[in-house]
């Protein structure tokens, strides 16, 4: 079973541009979680989607949006780049709850210039 | 505020030597910790978890142990091999909504 996948893996943009990333769960997992890592705050979560819903939200502005489809594929959404946004974006899947043991992508290295 | 917190930054050890990674928590809310594991240019991978109505869990070289006494959870990693070099976090669960709180990270260096 292939695991989470994240596209693109590394990402260059300029202050104030918009970046949307993708993120394909484990087949069959139906909740999707979204982190920025940074080397100064760690993991902080951004959200979580479940059934195209949103069912968690952490603690960001609201550049940071993000979306679930119908096939559990989820996507994020950044606008107004700012240099602090320069980060690791990870996914996690799970199978339908956050209860459940979050599996991790690779990530998208996010850039701002 | 909530945190969840590392001992040590980096903690090097000797290869085929037992590691202990320390991991402090303030929130008593919770119901479940766990263990990931990041290698260079890899996603968290999930290690091992407890329930906070446990002491300790052994899994396959590894074992963790929660002290809620004094909100301290500790990984230990049996007999280091080169491929366990990677940085540890570890997570806490809110029982409230489930989020985790994830601690800064410790550097596990192994030394031939």
């Amino acid at each position: 079973k292939a695991g989470v996948t994240q596209t693109p893996r590394y990402l260059i943009k300029t202050r104030g541009q918009q970046v949307t990333l993708s993120c394909s769960p484990i087949s069959g997992h139906r909740s999707v979680s979204w982190y920025q890592q940074t080397p100064g705050q760690g993991l902080q979560f951004l959200f979580e989607y479940f059934s195209e819903t949103q069912r968690n939200k952490g603690n960001f502005p609201g550049r940071f949006s993000g979306r679930q489809f119908s096939n559990s594929r989820s996507e994020m959404n950044v606008s107004t780049l700012e240099l602090g946004d320069s980060a690791l974006y990870l996914c996690a899947s799970s199978l339908a709850s956050p209860k459940d043991t979050q599996y991790f992508g690779p990530g998208t290295r996010l850039t701002v210039l | 505020g909530e945190s969840v917190g590392l001992h040590l930054p980096t903690l090097s050890v000797q290869e085929g030597d037992n590691s202990i990674i320390n991991c402090a928590y303030s929130n008593s809310a919770s119901d479940y910790f766990i263990w990931y594991k990041q290698e260079s240019g890899k996603g968290p991978q999930f290690i091992i978890d407890i329930r906070s109505n446990m002491d300790k869990r052994q899994g396959q070289r590894v074992t963790v142990l929660l002290n809620k006494t004094v909100k301290h959870l500790s990984l230990q990693i049996a007999a280091t091999q080169p491929g366990d070099s990677a940085v540890y976090f570890c997570a806490e669960r809110k029982a409230s909504n489930y989020q985790l709180i994830w601690g800064a990270g410790t550097k596990l260096i192994i030394k031939p």
